[in-house]
This record gives C-alpha cells, structure tokens and sequence, in this order.
C-alpha cells in the first residue's frame, strides 16, 4: 500500500529559529509534492508545491525534494507564532491519487 | 476567485438519520472531491468526481455517496448515521481534467457533523 509518513510531532521552535519538516514516501514514481497548512478547527491551505529534484522557495518558505531518497521536506524560516499549525504532506503518486500523510504538529515558541 | 464554499458548516443529527452535504467548487474547475477529518484517523478519502462521474473511491462503507451535478457543484450523502461518523467533511476542488494530471486540491471551509 502506498505510503506518506510524517512525524506527528508536535515539534517545538523557537520564534526566529528555522522549522524543518520532513516527508517520506514509498512510490517511487511519484509525480508531485504539495505542503498544506492546517490550522486548528480549519480546512487545509495549500503553501507550496514542488515537482522537480532540488529546492523551490516562496518567501520563508522552501520546499526540498529528492527523489532518489523518497523525501520532501519544508523549511520554514524566520518561525513566527502565526506559523504553529499542522502541516500536511500529500504526494501524487504514479497514478496521480493524491495520497496524505498524518501531518506534523508544529508549535513556535516566542 | 470565489473559493470553494460548503453548506452547512455545521449540523447535529441522532444516530439513524441521514444528512446531506453540499460544496460548489472553484469556478471552472470540475473535480471535486470529499475527505473526512477525524482527530484520531486524519484526512481520510472518500470518493472523487468529474463530470457527474465517480473516479476515485476510497475505503467507506455504501452508507457513504455522493453526486455530482452538471455545473460541478456536488452533493455527499450519509444514511443510517452512526456516532463514528461525528467528523469535519471537507470537499476539495481541482482544475485538473485528467485522471493523469496533476491534482493541486483546494478546500472549502468544510462541515463538522456531530451524531448524537
């Protein structure tokens, strides 16, 4: 069965400090890679999507993906409170199913 | 843009019932799908729809279905509720018009159904 695996967390940063959040997943043809944001009692927000190997970056946040180790993370630079979320991986797989992780709880610290 | 919206965005029914959900997606897009949130089970799929065809299932009983309409907007129906189902109900729009594209989901505010 295909798989997306997140630490549940939560991960705790310092405000200021870099968040790191990582994904793995287990089709290797997988085609494409989003990052969405939840926040409590809210729908999911998509803030980023990244389809090539390398870095994509949008403001403080940069999307690193490299499929030769089956990994997308997200870092999150400069954390602010407002940043305290669950984050969401969700993969297209070689059938382009969009397939989700658990999410990772994510708590800035001012 | 108007984003996807939802309706209701919440409701109480007992055990037994059978409600209806309502989402009207994106304008132009024509995938829309429907997901169940709970605290402990995450983001769960349940079924994909483009142009009033289901494409995609996911593992829920038949108590679960859902249609769609000719100008996209889809409906999701529960019958014979049970407490278990007590749950957020988000419905995703896309713009993707191939089984064999890229599926960038956007989601409505959703509805959290409680059964008592």
């Amino acid at each position: 069965q295909k798989e997306v695996e997140q630490n549940s967390g939560p991960l705790s940063v310092p405000e200021g400090a870099i968040a790191s959040l990582n994904c793995t997943y287990s089709d290797r043809g997988s085609q494409s890679f989003f990052w969405y944001r939840q926040y409590s009692g809210k729908s999911p927000e998509l803030i980023m999507f990244i389809y090539s190997n390398g870095d994509k970056e949008d403001g403080r946040f940069t999307a690193q993906l490299n499929k030769a180790s089956q990994y997308v993370s997200l870092l999150i630079r400069d954390s602010q409170p407002s940043d305290s979320a669950t984050y969401l991986c969700a993969v297209n797989d070689s059938n382009y199913q969009l397939i989700w992780g658990a999410g990772t709880k994510l708590i800035i610290k001012p | 843009k108007a984003g996807v919206t939802q309706t209701p965005r919440y409701l109480i029914k007992t055990r037994g019932q059978q409600v209806t959900l309502s989402c009207s997606p994106i304008s132009g897009h024509r995938s829309v799908s429907w997901y169940q949130q709970t605290p402990g089970q995450g983001l769960q799929f349940l079924f994909e729809y483009f142009s009033e065809t289901q494409r995609n299932k996911g593992n829920f009983p038949g108590r679960f279905s859902g249609r769609q309409f000719s100008n996209s907007r889809s409906e999701m129906n529960v019958s014979t509720l049970e407490l278990g189902d007590s749950a957020l109900y988000l419905c995703a729009s896309s713009s993707r018009t191939s089984t064999l594209s890229y599926n960038e989901q956007f989601f409505g505010p959703g509805t959290r159904l409680t059964v008592l």
